[in-house]
């Protein structure tokens, strides 16, 4: 079992629907990424987080550290919002665990 | 000007052989890593290194070595190249604290 288990694997939405993306954690953390990896495989870090929620434009990310929880919304998602979202930890141990990512499709 | 920039960005070599892969950051991050992506997509951590300090080291073979010259530079030196090598390499950056998050453009090693 991974360390930070994501769901779900593989996401198709209709343009302007909101999208959520969960991850979860078994692990103390000392914070949580969320990435973006595009279809040309560069990666850009969205969010880091250690509590509450953290927002930048259409992106919310919120974690529930009692629950070992995280959540990635896209509102109002955009067929260039197409792409892997990965969550990952940073642990309290100074191990760094990925999730597998899961593979969103926004439709026009 | 590119922020975390890693050379080349293609490399076809032979088993057996010795390479390096070089990163460079100009964003006076304190600390560097080197990923792995594998055939599935599958990242994993492989070194971070924190102002020249080796402060990650997950179980890879001895083959791959971490060299930072100063704190903008972390190369990947690579010896006796295997098939089992082949994967995209990413280097990153960020603050000690993690904020920053940087990424380059991955190398994608491809071992013959």
């Amino acid at each position: 079992k991974n360390e930070v288990e994501q769901s779900p694997q593989n996401l198709t939405a209709q343009e302007g629907e909101f999208i959520t993306i969960n991850c979860s954690y078994s692990v103390g953390i000392s914070a949580l990424h969320w990435l973006q990896q595009h279809p040309g495989g560069g990666i850009v870090s969205l969010f880091m987080l250690s509590s509450g929620k953290k927002k930048h434009g259409r992106l919310i990310a919120t974690i529930n550290i009692q629950e070992k929880h995280s959540s990635l919304h896209i509102t109002a998602s955009h067929p260039r919002d197409s792409a892997v979202y990965i969550c990952a930890v940073s642990s309290t141990g100074n191990q760094f665990y990925f999730g597998t990512g899961t593979s969103l499709t926004v439709i026009p | 000007d590119t922020a975390v920039s890693q050379t080349p960005k293609y490399l076809v070599t032979q088993m057996g052989n010795d390479k390096s892969i070089k990163c460079e950051q100009n964003l006076g991050h304190d600390t560097m890593y080197w990923y792995k992506q594998d055939s599935k997509k599958f990242l994993k951590i492989m070194f971070s290194y924190n102002n020249k300090e080796l402060i990650i080291n997950e179980t890879v073979p001895n083959r791959f070595s971490p060299k930072s010259p100063d704190k903008a530079h972390l190369n990947l030196h690579i010896n006796s190249l295997e098939l089992g090598d082949s994967a995209v390499y990413f280097c990153a950056s960020s603050h000690r604290t993690g904020d920053g998050y940087t990424f380059g453009s991955g190398t994608r090693l491809t071992v013959v």
